[in-house]
Formats: C-alpha cells, sequence, structure tokens
C-alpha cells in the first residue's frame, strides 16, 4: 500500500541553525502539506502546495519557513534559523485533490537545543 | 470560540463496549470531516472520511455528520485494546486545510 514516508525520524540542532525535513508523497498525489504538533498540543495546519506553488500557510509559516519540491518525488521544508518554539514534530500530508483524504507520513521529530 | 472542539478524555472503556467519540464545530463552511487515529509519537492514520451530512460505515467504525448541528461522531463496536489512541477529527472546506481538535484519548482495558 502506498504510503507518505520522512526523513530523518527524528534531528537535533541547536538554535539559529538551518534544517531540512524531507518528504516522499504518495506517488500520484498532486497536493501536499505541512502540519506541525507540539507535544502535548493539536495538530496545527503550516502550508499546502500544489503546482510548484503555496497554496496557502497559516501564521505560524513566516519567512524562516519555505518549502520546495526539487524533483519529481520530493517536498521538503526548511527552517532557516531555527528558535527553541520550533521543536516538534512535523508532518507531511498528501492528497490526490484538495478534497480528497490526506494520508500523513510518521512524522519527523525536532528538537532545538 | 475555538474553530473544532473535543473531550480530551482520557475515555476508559472495557474491551467489547460500544465507543462514541464526538466533536463540534464552528464554521459553518466546513463541509468535509476527516477522523483520524494517532498513536503516540506517531503520524495521523486516516480512518474515515465523510462529505456533508449523514452516515458512513467501515467495518467497525461508523462516522456520523450533522451540519445543521455543527456535530461528528465517531463509533467504535466491539472495541479492542488495539483500539486504544487518541482519536482526532479534523473538519475542512474546499482548500484542503484540516482544522485539528485537540483529540481524545481512548483506553480499551483487556
Amino acid at each position: 500500500e502506498p504510503e507518505v514516508t520522512q526523513t530523518p525520524s527524528h534531528q537535533v540542532t541547536q538554535m539559529g541553525q538551518e534544517v531540512i525535513l524531507r518528504c516522499v508523497p504518495i506517488s500520484n498525489h498532486l497536493y501536499f502539506y505541512w502540519y506541525r504538533q507540539i507535544l502535548g498540543q493539536k495538530v496545527e495546519f503550516l502550508v499546502s502546495f500544489y503546482n510548484n506553488e503555496i497554496s496557502e500557510k497559516s501564521e505560524i509559516f513566516d519567512d524562516q519557513f519555505s518549502v520546495e519540491r526539487p524533483d519529481g518525488s520530493n517536498f521538503t521544508l526548511k527552517i532557516r534559523s531555527t528558535k527553541l518554539e520550533d521543536s516538534a514534530m512535523y508532518f507531511c500530508a498528501s492528497s490526490q485533490s484538495p478534497v480528497r483524504e490526506q494520508y500523513f507520513g510518521p512524522g519527523t521529530r525536532l528538537t532545538v537545543t | 470560540q475555538k474553530e473544532v472542539e473535543q473531550d480530551p478524555g482520557p475515555l476508559s472503556v472495557p474491551e467489547g463496549a460500544i465507543v462514541s467519540l464526538n466533536c463540534t464545530y464552528s464554521n459553518s463552511a466546513f463541509q468535509y470531516f476527516m477522523w483520524y487515529r494517532q498513536y503516540s509519537r506517531k503520524g495521523p492514520e486516516l480512518l474515515m472520511y465523510t462529505y456533508s451530512s449523514g452516515n458512513k460505515e467501515d467495518g467497525r467504525f461508523t462516522a456520523q455528520v450533522d451540519k445543521s448541528s455543527k456535530y461528528i461522531s465517531l463509533f467504535i463496536r466491539d472495541s479492542q485494546p488495539s483500539d486504544s489512541a487518541t482519536y482526532l477529527c479534523a473538519p475542512y472546506n474546499q482548500g484542503g486545510k484540516l482544522i485539528f481538535g485537540q483529540g481524545t484519548e481512548l483506553s480499551v482495558k483487556p
């Protein structure tokens, strides 16, 4: 069964460093998303992406964040200068259309020290 | 008022019980509704997807949507210890941005 994969599973970085989180969406999906979940809190939408453009972004997704689809299979989230409050689980999701089911990856746990 | 509200629980039931998980939302523009199951420190796993009002059944799971009262439910029949997890409701509109509730923690005791 096709699934969304994410790497790394755990990333530890120092405050101020850049990190890139990687995702491989399901192959026939066209819509891609990033969500995050701070420990003990709800899952929050960060950004949606279609046709090499951001479709929608939340207030959390400020200038420190960027997304890219560098090739036909990967979808990345970059945080330019990490802050302590960026520590969270980051989930990638994909769907065939914005009104269809979204399938989530296992997540990357980002720890900023 | 929060966009999506769920009772955080924890909800503890004996094995074999019928479980009712509920969610309310405030935005009448929501047309699509998903339920996810999340085990600790794992990604949300899709359980049910429904559009508009009505019921949808899949095995032991039934999702129910009442758009007039902005109320959605997930019923689990013959609950099993493996159903112990946090259940997340996520309504959304045509943009695809899921709005998650806090989640209800369920524990099914053998």
